[in-house]
């Protein structure tokens, strides 16, 4: 019972370079959300997806790009790194029902540094 | 923008105490949502409150929404070891279509309860 699966789990990276994060989730959930955790600031919204071949962006999307190809996948991608972004960042996904709003069912988490 | 401010920031306790953490807004909410987190994993859901004045109970935990909507409590009796973690509150907004999937998480509580 795998949940939310993200890879890799450690990243170093000079300043410049590009990288993907991946996101799986084996739980047939539509909605499917990327975070940052930075100290002191809980977690922020970087892009989202309500389904698949659908992004939006959230609070700080500046720097990075999503994709959803598949429904089980949600992509984060850096394109040109800088030290800003630095930290530790979450996926999550949720089912999509009507009302109050669903649990999210997070990742462990993708620890990057950027040098 | 963070909209949910949460006091304390740290807090170190003995086992046995009691301990109360605030989650405050000055924004409308649909849902409020209490999530505990553990070093190197994701937040995991301890509750939501969707009714102004609701309140829940799990265990020794005792989660209230405020009548407004605005703020919420997480009180804990006689705290032992294993409270131990990261506890952030997350206000419930819409996505749109009815769902009410996107979060807006709190700034954390750090909470470290010594045997």
């Amino acid at each position: 019972n795998a949940g939310v699966t993200q890879t890799p789990k450690f990243r170093v990276l000079k300043t410049g370079q590009s990288m993907t994060l991946l996101c799986a989730q084996d739980m047939n959930h539509e909605y499917m959300y990327w975070y940052r955790q930075d100290p002191g600031m809980g977690l922020r919204l970087i892009h989202y997806s309500v389904g698949e071949g659908t992004t939006a962006k959230g609070e700080v999307p500046d720097g990075y790009n999503v994709s959803r190809l598949k429904k089980q996948n949600f992509l984060l991608g850096l394109e040109s790194a800088a030290p800003s972004q630095t930290s530790v960042y979450f996926c999550a996904s949720s089912p999509r029902r009507q009302g109050p709003s669903q649990p999210q069912h997070f990742g462990d988490g993708t620890r990057l540094s950027i040098l | 923008t963070q909209l949910l401010e949460q006091s304390p920031q740290f807090l170190s306790i003995q086992e046995g105490e009691n301990l109360t953490v605030y989650c405050n807004s000055s924004s409308v909410f649909s849902s409020l949502q209490w999530y505990r987190q553990e070093p190197g994993e994701g937040p995991v859901l301890l509750v939501t409150v969707v009714t102004g004045g609701e309140v829940k109970k799990l265990k020794r935990l005792t989660f209230q929404f405020g009548d407004a909507r605005k703020d919420s409590s997480l009180h804990i009796t006689a705290a032992q070891p294993g409270d131990t973690g990261l506890y952030l509150c997350a206000g419930g907004r819409g996505l749109g279509g009815g769902a009410t999937n996107k979060l807006i998480f709190g700034t954390g509580t750090l909470l470290a309860v010594q045997p």
